[in-house]
This record gives structure tokens, sequence and C-alpha cells, in this order.
């Protein structure tokens, strides 16, 4: 079973939209939770932590369920920006593992 | 702050040649990773620096790839002799201290590998 799996996508979505995704991580003992954004041939570039208690930045709204091992993310008013990757990233023990990302392309 | 720089950005190498990739991370970083992306995939760790140490390289295939942190600075990845599996980016990403990873992780640009 892989680490951290994901929906692979696409998501196609018009502008304006709400789209949301989930992750699942196998290790019931990672201590920490994060989404990176990684554009076409870029770099991956943190997004957001996500806590159990859940929270957003801006339109993003991150959740934890700790007891099904997942982790959601959630898009709200989706931009033509917003057309990327989303890598769920766990922390095991100071090493992060990424999950093979969810693609959100957003049309106008 | 400067970036993680890393060199080249693209490299076309035949199958069972050498290559080597260069990363500078940002000043004062003490813990360093080289990960493997190959397209459709998230980053694979391939191998964990703290100063010049390693941390982890469960993850490197230890046959054909080496790395090394000389004065706990810069480093490079080596392979040798490559496969055409070895085709991916590989991007190399500091943080300040292996307990600040997590929150503080600076990817750089990555070298993009061809293997023909």
């Amino acid at each position: 079973r892989k680490e951290v799996e994901q929906d692979p996508g696409p998501f196609n979505v018009p502008e304006g939209a709400t789209v949301a995704f989930n992750c699942t991580y196998s290790n019931s003992a990672s201590q920490s939770f994060f989404w990176y954004r990684q554009d076409c041939r870029k770099e991956p570039k943190l997004l957001m932590s996500v806590y159990s208690s859940g929270n957003e930045d801006g339109r993003f709204t991150a959740q934890l369920n700790r007891a099904s091992q997942y982790i959601s993310l959630l898009i709200r008013d989706s931009k033509l920006s917003d057309s990327a990757t989303y890598l769920c990233v766990v922390n095991n023990d100071y090493k992060l593992s990424f999950g093979a990302g969810t693609t959100v392309t957003v049309r106008a | 702050e400067a970036g993680v720089a890393q060199s080249p950005r693209y490299k076309i190498i035949e199958k069972r040649q050498s290559v080597a990739f260069w990363c500078n991370p940002i000043s004062g970083h003490a813990t360093l990773y080289w990960y493997q992306q190959i397209l459709g995939q998230g980053p694979k760790l391939l191998i964990q620096f703290q100063n010049n140490g390693v941390v982890d390289d469960s993850q490197l295939p230890k046959d054909r790839f080496s790395a090394e942190r000389l004065k706990g600075v810069d480093s490079t990845l080596k392979i040798q002799p490559a496969k055409l599996e070895d085709s991916a980016v590989y991007l190399c990403a500091s943080s300040l201290d292996l307990r600040e990873a997590p929150y503080g992780y600076t990817f750089g640009s990555g070298t993009r590998l061809t293997v023909v």
C-alpha cells in the first residue's frame, strides 16, 4: 500500500465553482500534514498546513480526519490561477512523503 | 534571500553514461534533501543530509546512485551508469534544521534528466 494516495483527477471546473478532493495516508503515527501546489514544470511549493481542527486560508479549506486517515482540500470560488497539481504531503519523523497529486484545471 | 540553486536545468544522456547534478541550498540551511520525481508521480525522497552526515538514504539505489555533501554546504548527486527509468526531475530541497523541515522546505527548480 502506498504511503499517501490521491485521486489523480483531473478535476475540470468552471471559474467560480467549488472543488474538493481527498487523500488518504497509511501511517497512523504520521505527525503533520500539508498541501503543496505544483505548477506545470515547476517545483512544489507549500500551500498550507492541515490541522485536526480544520483551517482556512482565503478560499482554501483543509481538513484532517485522523480516525479515518484522510486529508481534504476544498477550493471555493475557483480562479484560473488555481489550475495546478495539488500534492498531499505527510510528515513522518521529519521526512515528507508526497502523494502523486490531484490535477485541477479551472476553465473560463 | 537567495533560493535553492540547482544545475544544470536540463540534461540528456544515453543509457549507461554517467551524470552529476549539483545543489546549493539556502545559506545556513543544515538539512538538504534530494528527491526524484518521475512524470505523473509525486517526489520520492532519495537521500537526506543533516550538515555533512547522511540521515536517511534507504530509498537511494546505491548500486548506481551516489550523493555527497562535503563541508555541509552544497551537494552533488551522481548516477553511474544511467538507465532509461532514471528519466525524471531531480529536485533538491533544504530546510533550516531537521525539526523545521515540515514547515520550511524550499525546493530548487530541479534538473530534468532524459536518458535515451
